[in-house]
């Protein structure tokens, strides 16, 4: 089983609507949570961080916690074509105290 | 500030040459890493810097060798390249073992 496990998609919304983002983890002792954003091409780019359970906002951005049922999800409103990209979950697990373990990523396409 | 860059932008090999990968960032940051990203096998880590001084291995690390020369400069050596080595290549950087900023990539092809 992957430490971390995304659907590798490719996940189609149009434009101006909520995309949703989802990641699970196996290392129950996780403590760390990224989501980073990847254009073809180009390096991945953090844009969320969250380390408790609940919601964080930042933005059009929303990261969700959920260490119960160890996933991570990432919801993006009002998406625009420019957020098309690939987004990567990364976990510090608690096994690597100084790595992340890295999702495959899931190809996001917003359509105009 | 550039962040992190990494140099060559674009390489191509002749199966059993070496090659060192250079990577500096201008952040302070004490933590440094060496990944490779393969189609559908993600983000994987080859070696990583917890601080000046200090190299330890990650998940594939055979075929490589690196050196923290200092707190800025982390580099990544083949010393007999392979195909299997052929790889997109990331340095990243961090203030401490979480958040990691990434350079722009070393498109690596080895025949």
């Amino acid at each position: 089983q992957k430490e971390v496990e995304q659907n590798s998609g490719p996940l189609s919304v149009p434009e101006g609507a909520i995309a949703s983002l989802n990641c699970t983890y196996s290392d129950r002792g996780s403590q760390s949570f990224f989501w980073y954003r990847q254009y073809s091409g180009k390096s991945p780019e953090l844009i969320m961080s969250i380390y408790s359970n609940g919601d964080k906002e930042d933005g059009r951005f929303t990261a969700q916690l959920n260490k119960a049922s160890q996933y991570v999800s990432l919801l993006i409103r009002d998406s625009q074509p420019s957020d098309s990209a690939t987004y990567l979950c990364a976990v510090k697990t608690s096994g690597s105290a100084r790595q992340l373990t890295f999702g495959s990523g899931t190809q996001l396409t917003v359509l105009p | 500030n550039a962040g992190v860059t990494q140099t060559p932008k674009f390489q191509v090999l002749k199966t059993g040459q070496s090659m060192t990968l250079q990577c500096a960032q201008d952040m302070n940051h004490n933590s440094m890493y060496w990944y490779r990203q393969d189609p559908g096998m993600g983000l994987r880590l080859i070696y990583y810097s917890a601080s000046e001084g200090t190299t330890d291995k990650g998940e594939v690390p055979n075929g490589y060798n690196v050196s923290r020369l200092n707190k800025r400069e982390f580099s990544l050596r083949l010393e007999s390249a392979a195909p299997s080595q052929t790889s997109v290549y990331f340095c990243a950087s961090g203030p401490k073992f979480d958040e990691q900023f990434f350079g722009p990539g070393t498109r690596l092809t080895v025949l």
